[in-house]
């Protein structure tokens, strides 16, 4: 398995645009975290799904966020619109049963 | 709630050894510690269950109090490739996701 995939690496835009950051999860976990990480606050769980299911989204800053998981290979966080604050990597990870998170290699984004 | 780690940074020479500690004002299910090196997404080094375990990785083992809502983890020996920002990431229930802490940045140099 080629492990968690993120895309894209990098991202730059501007204030005000909309963002949409992807992730694949391995096959066959059943979990999939967005966390953000900043200098300041460390890495911040955001939302999770169990099964495609939302299960939790109360780190979600603003309504400006969204998550979707249509399907068990596939998930998006959506920032619109988006702020310089935004600016952070951001992370998906997956897991079978919550045990050993598997990261992707996250997406750098700057919101200028 | 966030654990708390500590140090923030320690600086080692080779061969040194170092215990990173991480704390939670909440009973603690599980304990789980990551690695990240610069630029790079966190890697799985153990988890840790309530009953007060202790567990090995090469030279890097940890250990959980449940009591005291704490775990330390331990570098022995350390080399360079072991620098890194350590996280722990603190589980309240088997159902529950992790919070990490602040992380504790490690340096090894020669």
């Amino acid at each position: 398995d080629a492990g968690v995939i993120q895309s894209p690496r990098h991202e730059v835009t501007e204030m005000g645009q909309e963002v949409t950051l992807r992730c694949k999860p391995i096959s066959g976990h059943d979990y999939l975290f967005w966390y953000r990480q900043t200098m300041m606050r460390g890495l911040e769980l955001l939302i999770y799904f169990n099964n495609n299911v939302p299960i939790d989204d109360s780190g979600m800053p603003e309504d400006r966020f969204s998550a979707k998981m249509p399907n068990a290979s596939f998930s998006t966080l959506k920032i619109q619109p988006s702020e310089p604050r935004d600016s952070a990597v951001y992370f998906c990870a997956s897991s079978f049963g919550q045990i050993e998170a598997f990261f992707g290699q996250g997406t750098r984004l700057t919101v200028v | 709630q966030q654990p708390v780690q500590s140090p923030q940074a320690v600086i080692l020479r080779e061969g040194e050894d170092a215990v990173i500690n991480c704390s939670s004002s909440k009973a603690l299910y599980s304990v789980h510690w990551y690695r990240q090196k610069h630029g790079e997404a966190p890697v799985f080094l153990m988890i840790l269950l309530k009953g007060g375990e202790q567990k090995g990785h090469e030279k890097i083992s940890a250990s959980f109090n449940e009591k005291k809502q704490q775990s330390s983890l331990y570098l022995t020996a350390s080399q360079l490739s072991y620098s890194g920002t350590y996280f722990c990431g603190t589980g309240h229930s088997g159902n529950t996701p992790l919070v990490f802490g602040k992380g504790t940045r490690l340096s090894v140099i020669a």
